[in-house]
């Protein structure tokens, strides 16, 4: 059984751009979160999402969105990239209900230039 | 909001010796995790504690959850090399939200 899967795993981007992230949970899990990790630092919440409504936002600015698909897959998108977006994007999944921590994907490095 | 502040920043440990780190929150916590995240790599659920005065042992893990859910613990006996990396805690709120502390970064000197 595949974990949570994300892509692509490095992308570089010029300041002003626009960027798209994509997740796939593990099979069976309805539920996932994004979260920011600026190196040196713990992840950051962005978003969670569940049954695809958002059911949870972090402290990101609006140029922060996200969305959930009908097959439980998620994508973030953030606009008007600025250097300090410059961070490695962790996408988690967890079982609905479940007592067990997050299952983390192995991220997507964004490099803002 | 909810913080969760972890010490020591660093821990440098001879490989062999025991140590300890710890999480600290300044409000009642419903519920405290805890993940290993590798050099180069993300974050791997370790455990989760639930009660207060919650002791749990993984191999040479012990974790504790202080008797007002204020505060946590990870203690690793006999440090291996494959001990390395950044401990984290993170306070799960409604939602699902986790809060994690900034990390606890494990060298181990052979």
């Amino acid at each position: 059984d595949a974990g949570v899967t994300q892509s692509p795993t490095h992308l570089i981007k010029t300041r002003g751009q626009h960027v798209t992230l994509r997740c796939s949970p593990i099979s069976g899990h309805k539920s996932v979160s994004w979260y920011q990790q600026v190196l040196g630092q713990g992840p950051q919440f962005i978003f969670q999402y569940y049954e695809k409504e958002e059911r949870g936002r972090g402290n990101f600015p609006d140029r922060f969105s996200a969305r959930q698909f009908p097959n439980y897959s998620s994508e973030l998108n953030v606009n008007a990239l600025l250097l300090g977006d410059s961070a490695l994007y962790l996408c988690a999944s967890i079982e609905t209900g479940g007592s067990y921590g997050y299952t983390f994907g192995s991220g997507t490095r964004l490099t803002v230039v | 909001g909810q913080q969760v502040m972890q010490i020591p920043q660093y821990q440098h440990v001879q490989e062999g010796e025991d140590f300890t780190t710890y999480c600290n929150s300044s409000t009642t916590l419903s519920n405290i995790q805890w993940y290993k995240q590798r050099p180069g790599g993300h974050p791997v659920f370790l455990i989760q504690l639930v009660k207060s005065g919650e002791v749990k042992k993984q191999k040479r893990l012990t974790f504790q959850f202080g008797e007002a859910k204020k505060n946590s613990s990870l203690h690793i006996t006999a440090t291996q090399t494959t001990d390395v990396g950044t401990y984290f805690c993170a306070a799960r709120a409604a939602g699902n939200k986790l809060t994690f502390g900034g990390g606890t970064r494990v060298l181990v000197k052979p």
